[in-house]
């Protein structure tokens, strides 16, 4: 199975500044003939199910604000938050789905310095 | 909108089973494929099982292969997660989702499920 490891596994951040979270996957999530990345990211806060905030690792979906970001390609991948808002304290999850089964990374748990 | 509501968690001893179900909404539930996913309290997600929008293709974790059936009824629009000789470790939140070109766009509430004696 594809391993993704996150990194860090928490951090704080003061509102307004920068959160930048990582994930790296154990092969390459690239699929060559449609040159899309096969990961996504998640937003949980507590108590709720995760929300879908990125796929094809840089693609937002509708309804995410633009201070989420998503980057990287095959097996180094990159969330950030431009602007870190009090309603963004939550744990992030990324995936990858370039295999069956799936598989998600640890979490990264964002709070506020 | 889309909405998803499962159902059928609770508390249950080692070894028995249970069926969780999922109720769909809001969206042509027989053109999509569907997941479940499981979160241990206070753990991270787990993909525990996939159908396809026809039943024709079913993938398992393998943490559950060989215990756990997924199925589904498109007349009923519900999906289905039948869980058999149950473990402590299968203690979770188990959460139905919509598959969107094999990544989870929706999820339910989710339905919790505890292994204790």
């Amino acid at each position: 199975d594809i391993v993704l490891t996150q990194s860090p596994d928490s951090l704080a951040v003061s509102l307004g500044e920068r959160a930048t979270i990582n994930c790296k996957s154990s092969q390459s999530v690239l699929y060559n003939p449609n040159n899309k990345n096969y990961l996504v990211w998640y937003q949980q806060k507590p108590g709720q199910p995760p929300k879908l905030l990125i796929y094809w690792a840089s693609s937002r979906e509708s309804g995410v604000p633009d201070r989420f970001s998503g980057s990287g390609s095959r097996t180094d991948f990159t969330l950030t938050i431009s602007s870190l808002q009090a309603e963004d304290v939550a744990v992030y999850y990324c995936q990858q789905y370039y295999t069956n089964p799936s598989t998600f990374g640890g979490g990264t748990k964002v709070e506020i310095k | 909108q889309v909405q998803l509501v499962e159902s059928g968690g609770g508390v249950v001893q080692p070894g028995r089973s249970l069926r969780l179900s999922c109720s769909a909404s809001g969206f042509v539930f027989s053109d999509f494929g569907m997941h479940w996913v499981r979160q241990a309290p206070g753990k991270g997600l787990e993909a525990v099982a996939f159908i396809s929008y026809d039943g024709s293709r079913i993938y398992y974790g393998h943490s559950v292969k060989g215990r756990f059936t997924v199925s589904r009824d498109n007349s009923k629009k519900t999906l289905y997660l039948h869980v058999n000789g149950l473990r402590p470790e299968d203690t979770a939140t188990y959460y139905c989702t919509k598959d969107l070109r094999g990544y989870n766009d929706h999820w339910g509430q989710g339905t919790l499920v505890i292994v204790s004696s």
